[in-house]
């Protein structure tokens, strides 16, 4: 069964320094990846995926992820955090099994930017 | 475009009592999901709907859980009796088919279900 882990229930980090929230994936066949963020009493919002390529991909609001086959992991990241981008992260697998698309999330990771 | 609508936002019922969620999916997505998020946890798939038929409802508790989609549009999440470990948010979600099997889901802002 497919599935990802999120090691972190919390990431602290300054406003201005590099941040990185991990995820690492189990997967038969080729993984295909996302990085949902969901802000207080909101939705899941979309920020990027992986499907096949470029290791580094890019998403929205200045957010990438590395794609590392090796260490199955799946990190999201971010060059200079801003105190607005304090959310829910989670990663998400997708799942073919019984023939239909759906996604399967980790537990999420609170991310706390400090001004 | 209009994003997944969902109502209501926010639900406060007695254990055994029923309520039901209704979501309206973004226009032309022919694929509708239903997730149960648990305070601390990540939302778990409950039903998925290809148009108005259930392509996957393993997760889901039918024996108080139901959910329809009878015009492939629309649809609602019934739970009947709830019991206290119902409380979470019901997020529903949706995607074009044309996105493939690489196509992101689309949320809606969910709807939170306290059970006393």
């Amino acid at each position: 069964a497919q599935s990802v882990a999120q090691p972190e229930d919390q990431v602290n980090v300054a406003e201005g320094n590099p941040l990185t929230v991990k995820c690492t994936y189990s997967v038969s066949g080729n993984p295909y990846l996302f990085w949902y963020v969901q802000y207080p009493n909101r939705g899941l919002q979309f920020l990027l995926k992986y499907i096949t390529g470029d290791n580094l991909v890019k998403g929205s609001y200045g957010f990438e992820a590395e794609f590392n086959k090796s260490q199955t992991s799946f990190h999201l990241k971010k060059p200079s955090a801003l105190v607005s981008d304090s959310a829910l992260y989670f990663c998400a697998v997708r799942d073919m099994s019984g023939g239909y698309n759906k996604l399967i999330f980790g537990a999420g990771t609170r991310l706390a930017v400090h001004p | 475009e209009a994003g997944v609508a969902q109502s209501p936002r926010y639900k406060i019922i007695e254990k055994r009592q029923s309520v039901a969620f209704w979501c309206n999916p973004i226009s032309g997505h022919a694929t509708l999901y239903w997730y149960q998020q648990i305070l601390g946890q990540g939302p778990k798939l409950l039903i998925q709907f290809q148009n108005n038929g259930v392509v996957d409802d393993s997760q889901l508790p039918k024996d108080r859980f139901s959910a329809e989609r009878l015009k492939g549009v629309d649809s609602t999440l019934k739970i009947q009796p709830a019991k206290l470990e119902d409380s979470a948010v019901y997020l529903c979600a949706s995607r074009h088919i044309a996105g493939g099997s690489t196509g992101e889901l689309f949320f809606g802002e969910g709807s939170r279900l306290t059970v006393l």
